[in-house]
């Protein structure tokens, strides 16, 4: 069974640009969620989706954005970037509460924004 | 929102040694609480986990204790080894939302031969 990929792995910005990233999950899992990975803030929840609606948020600015597809692949997008959004932003997917699932997160390998 | 602290920042410990890693939480609606190992450059597993209406779990050389009156949990690895050194997330979630994690910053462990 293929994990989570995430697309790019590695990107560059500068401040003003924006950003997409890519999630695919594993294969029947419907639940997506995104987190900011810094070496200060260690692992800060961004959002959730599940079936494409988005079911939780966290304390992010609207700059901060995410949607899911009907394949349960999400993107992220970040507008206006500043040099403090220099982080690795990880995806992880799950079967989703409530559905017979563990609850365990299957993380991707991340993609690694810099703002310069 | 819910908050979590995680002791220590880092440990070292010696080979066969334990180590003891400890959290607190602040939201008492949190009932489900993994522990997440991340070695460098890679992505983070979950190594255990525990919900509220259990106080010990164990797997092999991995233990994790639950004080719901305390709200602290504490993940405790007997008889290290090199290959234990990563850094360990601690993390509470209310079961309405199991891919909500609200995580500790963190515990980097080393463990030398």
């Amino acid at each position: 069974k293929a994990g989570v990929t995430q697309t790019p792995r590695y990107l560059i910005k500068t401040r003003g640009q924006q950003v997409t990233l890519s999630c695919s999950p594993i294969s029947g899992h419907r639940s997506v969620s995104w987190y900011q990975q810094t070496p200060g803030q260690g692992l800060q929840f961004l959002f959730e989706y599940f079936s494409e609606t988005q079911r939780n948020k966290g304390n992010f600015p609207g700059r901060f954005s995410g949607r899911q597809f009907s394949n349960s692949r999400s993107e992220m997008n970040v507008s206006t970037l500043e040099l403090g959004d220099s982080a690795l932003y990880l995806c992880a997917s799950s079967l989703g509460a409530g559905t017979g699932g563990t609850g365990e997160l299957f993380f991707g390998e991340g993609s690694r924004l810099t703002v310069l | 929102g819910e908050n979590v602290e995680q002791h220590p920042s880092t440990l070292s410990v010696q080979e066969g040694d334990s180590a003891v890693i400890k959290c607190t939480y602040s939201d008492s609606a949190s009932n489900y609480f993994p522990w997440y190992k991340q070695e460098l450059g890679k992505r983070p597993q979950l190594i255990i986990d525990i919900r509220s209406n259990v106080g010990e779990k164990k797997d092999q050389r991995i233990a994790v204790t639950l004080n719901k009156t305390a709200k602290h949990f504490s993940l405790h690895i007997t008889e290290t080894q090199p290959e234990d050194s990563a850094v360990y997330f601690c993390a509470a979630s209310t079961n309405s939302g199991y891919s909500t994690l609200t995580f500790g910053k963190g515990t980097m462990l080393l463990v030398s031969p």
